[in-house]
């Protein structure tokens, strides 16, 4: 079992739909949550982190985290085709160096 | 202002060439992180710097010297490179190395090709 899976997709969602992009992860020792976008050829640029239970919104984006599932989400909300990326979402424990545990990442294509 | 910087933007080299990667920030950051990415993979650990003393190598092979000059610089020098090695280095800073909740801010990058 990967410690950190996204389902790699490609995941189609039309233009003004939400996106709904998924993460588990298997080690409970797990405290905080990220998301990154990441462009073809760019670098990883943060879009949210979580660190509690439940939402956690900033614009168009919302974070559900569920510990006790181990499973963190990330809603876009009001989709456009500047969305269309690989979304990957790390994983922190506690006393871990902050060393980041990535999922391989979803590609979402927002299409007109 | 979150920013970090990386140079070159891209560097094509022999395996006999020595090169060197620089990555600079000045958010006052004290950790910061060299990371390979290969094509549709997730970013891979390197090395952890954290006040300017190597915290973490990933049982990197030693054609890989991390280096961190100052509070602000990390370098990442190369030599004998394979083929193999030839992917997009990231580098990342984060406030400290502390607790959980650093958020890790990367660089633009820099893709390396190895002939």
């Amino acid at each position: 079992q990967k410690e950190v899976e996204q389902n790699s997709g490609p995941l189609s969602v039309p233009e003004g739909a939400i996106a709904s992009l998924n993460c588990t992860y298997s080690d409970r020792g797990s405290q905080s949550f990220f998301w990154y976008r990441q462009y073809s050829g760019k670098s990883p640029e943060l879009i949210m982190f979580i660190y509690s239970n439940g939402d956690k919104e900033d614009g168009r984006f919302t974070a559900q985290l569920n510990k006790a599932s181990q499973y963190v989400s990330l809603l876009i909300r009001d989709s456009q085709p500047s969305d269309s990326a690989t979304y990957l979402c790390a994983v922190n424990r506690e006393g871990g160096g902050n060393k980041l545990t990535f999922g391989t990442g979803t590609q979402l294509k927002v299409e007109l | 202002d979150t920013e970090v910087t990386q140079t070159p933007k891209h560097l094509v080299m022999g395996m006999t060439n020595k090169k060197s990667l620089k990555c600079e920030q000045h958010m006052g950051h004290r950790a910061m992180y060299w990371y390979k990415q290969k094509a549709k993979k997730p970013p891979e650990l390197m090395f952890v710097y954290s006040y300017e003393k190597l915290s973490i190598n990933e049982s990197v092979p030693s054609r890989f010297s991390p280096e961190c000059p100052n509070s602000s610089l990390l370098n990442l020098h190369l030599h004998a490179l394979q083929p193999e090695d030839s992917a997009l280095y990231l580098c990342a800073s984060s406030q400290d190395l502390a607790g959980a909740q650093e958020t890790q801010y990367f660089g633009p990058g820099t893709r390396l090709l190895v002939l």
